[in-house]
């Protein structure tokens, strides 16, 4: 079994609806992070939380929103999607005290 | 602040040739240096890591070594396959602040051809 998942894997949606992305882990990890990726953008950091009531905004977290549901579970929503949210969306974790991270296999996001 | 370059791609190579990711970085701190791939349709994972200056990170024939004098971690492979092809994405963690908040380079996308 997956150690990091994430559902749904593939969501298409309209603009101005609202938007769940969930991540769960069995790592046991504290910290959790969610990431969105565009062609030729990399990485880029939305959200991270380095426990359940650490809650801490990346780069780009305008739109988003997350909750920290418990230490295995951290959920992203887009309040309101909108067409330049389209993108691969991972989770990703990491153990305290460490600095490699374990992600999950994405999820496609396509707002019409 | 922290930054990570790398070439863009996509490199395009045959089967059996010779592979380099040129990869250079900017930190305040003493980071730790990462080899991270994303084969098709999957999540990234950890391909190979250096923690300090002149090691050597190595896995699945790839290898990478930490130069601090040049601010690189150059990846490498001797004999690229057919399924090596996927996407490379170079990193640095900064251990000094404590927060371990990764910094990643754009990717370069690696297509072998038989």
């Amino acid at each position: 079994d997956a150690d990091v998942t994430q559902t749904p894997r593939n969501r298409i949606t309209k603009t101005g609806k609202r938007i769940m992305l969930e991540c769960s882990q069995t790592k046991g990890h504290d910290r959790m992070y969610w990431y969105r990726q565009d062609p030729g953008l990399g990485l880029r950091l939305i959200y991270y939380s380095f426990d359940v009531k650490d809650i801490n905004k990346g780069e780009i977290s305008d739109g988003y929103s997350v909750s920290r549901q418990a230490q295995a579970k951290f959920s992203l929503s887009l309040e309101s999607a909108i067409p330049n949210q389209t993108a691969l969306y991972f989770c990703a974790t990491m153990a305290a005290g460490t600095d490699t991270q374990y992600f999950g296999p994405g999820t496609r996001l396509t707002v019409l | 602040g922290n930054s990570v370059t790398q070439m863009e791609g996509p490199v395009t190579l045959s089967e059996e040739a010779f592979l380099t990711i040129n990869c250079t970085y900017t930190a305040t701190g003493y980071p730790s240096l990462f080899w991270y791939v994303q084969y098709p349709g999957e999540g990234l994972q950890l391909l190979l890591k250096a923690t300090k200056a002149d090691d050597k990170g190595s896995n699945k024939g790839f290898e990478a070594t930490y130069r601090k004098e040049t601010t690189s971690f150059h990846l490498e492979k001797g004999s690229v396959q057919v399924s090596d092809s996927a996407v490379y994405f170079c990193a640095l963690s900064d251990r000094t602040g404590g927060s371990y908040i990764p910094t990643f380079g754009r990717g370069t996308s690696l297509i072998v051809h038989p």
